[in-house]
């Protein structure tokens, strides 16, 4: 009954390949994000989608992508992988318009190009 | 904008001792404030949070937060560390933006407690 829930949990590739990584969340919330902690253990927020539509994007090369079918589910599509793109990706969610303001993170995915 | 300054990028300590972790933020709108914790090789997890009201704040495994608006800091603080609070600590402040909400991360504090 994991709340937010990534696949997979390590993903190594090739320079130049395509990739996905895929979040759930079952806790009922309505906003769902992806932020990128990098080797130096910096987070820093990409996309925002709230109920299916983009909100937040944060200045991300074209190469990502990412897709949200429904408010439960936001996937990362990334484009002809670089070197630099290797990081931990971590999904999180929330529930807008309460007065809680947290967000619930995913395990993260560790993403490592070759 | 909102930014997070994590004044100790690293904090050993003995364990039993008491520890703090400094975090000092900017924001030009109502402050909403977080620390989360990550262990070795998982996720984040909330520790605790700011909205409003006391500015005491208590969280999970015996950690604490103190406001203080005119000095613009939200530290942790917790009276006696075991070797299981080893982790790193990111204190975030929520950033209002397109009507959602994102978190400003600082950049961490690695806190490492030893026998």
């Amino acid at each position: 009954d994991t709340a937010v829930s990534q696949t997979p949990k390590y993903l190594v590739t090739q320079m130049g390949n395509d990739k996905s990584i895929k979040c759930e969340q079952n806790l009922g919330h309505d906003t769902m994000y992806w932020y990128k902690q990098d080797s130096k253990k910096f987070l820093k927020i990409m996309f925002s989608y709230n109920n299916k539509e983009l909100i937040i994007n944060e200045t991300v090369p074209n190469r990502f992508s990412p897709k949200s079918p429904d408010k439960a589910h936001l996937n990362l599509h990334i484009n002809s992988l670089e070197l630099g793109d290797s990081a931990v990706y971590f999904c999180a969610s929330s529930l807008r318009g309460t007065s809680d303001y947290e967000q619930y993170f995913g395990p993260g995915t560790r993403l490592t190009v070759t | 904008a909102q930014s997070v300054t994590q004044l100790d990028s690293q904090v050993p300590v003995f364990e039993e001792a008491p520890v703090e972790l400094r975090c000092n933020y900017s924001s030009s709108v109502s402050v909403y404030l977080f620390w989360y914790v990550q262990y070795p090789n998982q996720g984040l997890q909330l520790l605790l949070k700011y909205l409003s009201g006391s500015t005491l704040v208590k969280g999970i495994n015996g950690f604490e937060a103190e406001f203080n608006k005119s000095q613009t800091s939200f530290h942790l603080r917790k009276p006696s560390v075991h070797i299981s609070d080893t982790a790193e600590y990111f204190c975030a402040v929520s950033a209002p933006q397109g009507g959602s909400e994102k978190l400003v991360f600082g950049k961490g504090t690695k806190l490492t407690v030893n026998p």
